[in-house]
């Protein structure tokens, strides 16, 4: 079944650790994207990529970084940068240009303790 | 301005009833307009792109009002499994990939 798959589900480091999430997509879509939700908050959106090695800064890019080296994956690392890392981070991805319908992978819960 | 609000409710109806939500966005060159259902904990996922003639899904109608910058969302009949978040979502461009989320409304169906 074709589908986005985020990894960990569930992720729990110290203060001051860089962390890497997974996002693997089997769609075949060109644009993917990585939006991080807060409770009572809208997803606010952190990096997205249109294409294979080119991606752009969101609305809240500080403190993440991110990489397309292949069409299927578009990992984002956490790094000790960002202020307040603890937050539900959603990876999506879309056909063609400009985002219709985005297709979401379930989620990865971070935790900083 | 928020670029998209919602009023975050909740709203509590009982089944069988029928519930509106309506959602205003800020930029009036906005180009695509959608609504999102997102339950607890969970991904949001389209639940359905809203058009300038309106559309409806089986008991869903949304409706767009380019003139006062609002969409809107009816439920009719409502079930229990309609117990969700309901997010408005807006495309400020045809050719962009930046979207609004609006905050989401909560909707509580109870029997």
């Amino acid at each position: 079944d074709g589908g986005i798959t985020q990894s960990p589900k569930y992720l729990f480091r110290k203060e001051g650790q860089n962390v890497t999430l997974s996002c693997e997509q089997n769609l075949n879509h060109d644009a993917m994207y990585w939006y991080r939700q807060d409770p009572g908050q809208g997803l606010r959106l952190i990096y997205y990529s249109q294409i294979v090695n080119d991606f752009q800064k969101g609305d809240i890019a500080e403190g993440y970084s991110v990489s397309r080296e292949k069409k299927e994956s578009f990992p984002l690392t956490v790094t000790s940068a960002q202020k307040n890392p603890t937050a539900f981070y959603l990876c999506a991805s879309s056909h063609g240009q400009g985002a219709g319908e985005l297709f979401f992978g379930e989620g990865s819960r971070l935790t900083v303790l | 301005r928020k670029e998209v609000e919602q009023d975050p409710g909740p709203f509590n109806v009982p089944e069988g009833a029928t519930v509106a939500f309506n959602c205003t966005y800020s930029n009036s060159a906005s180009q695509s307009f959608f609504w999102y259902r997102q339950d607890c904990r969970k991904e949001p996922k389209l639940l359905m792109s809203v058009y300038s003639s309106g559309n409806e899904d089986g008991r869903f109608t949304a409706q767009l009002n380019r003139a006062s910058q609002y969409i809107s969302l009816l439920i009719r009949d409502s079930k229990l499994s309609d117990s969700a978040t309901y997010l408005c979502v807006v495309n400020p461009s045809n050719s962009g990939y930046a979207l609004n989320f609006g905050k989401g409304t909560s909707l509580l169906v109870t029997p």
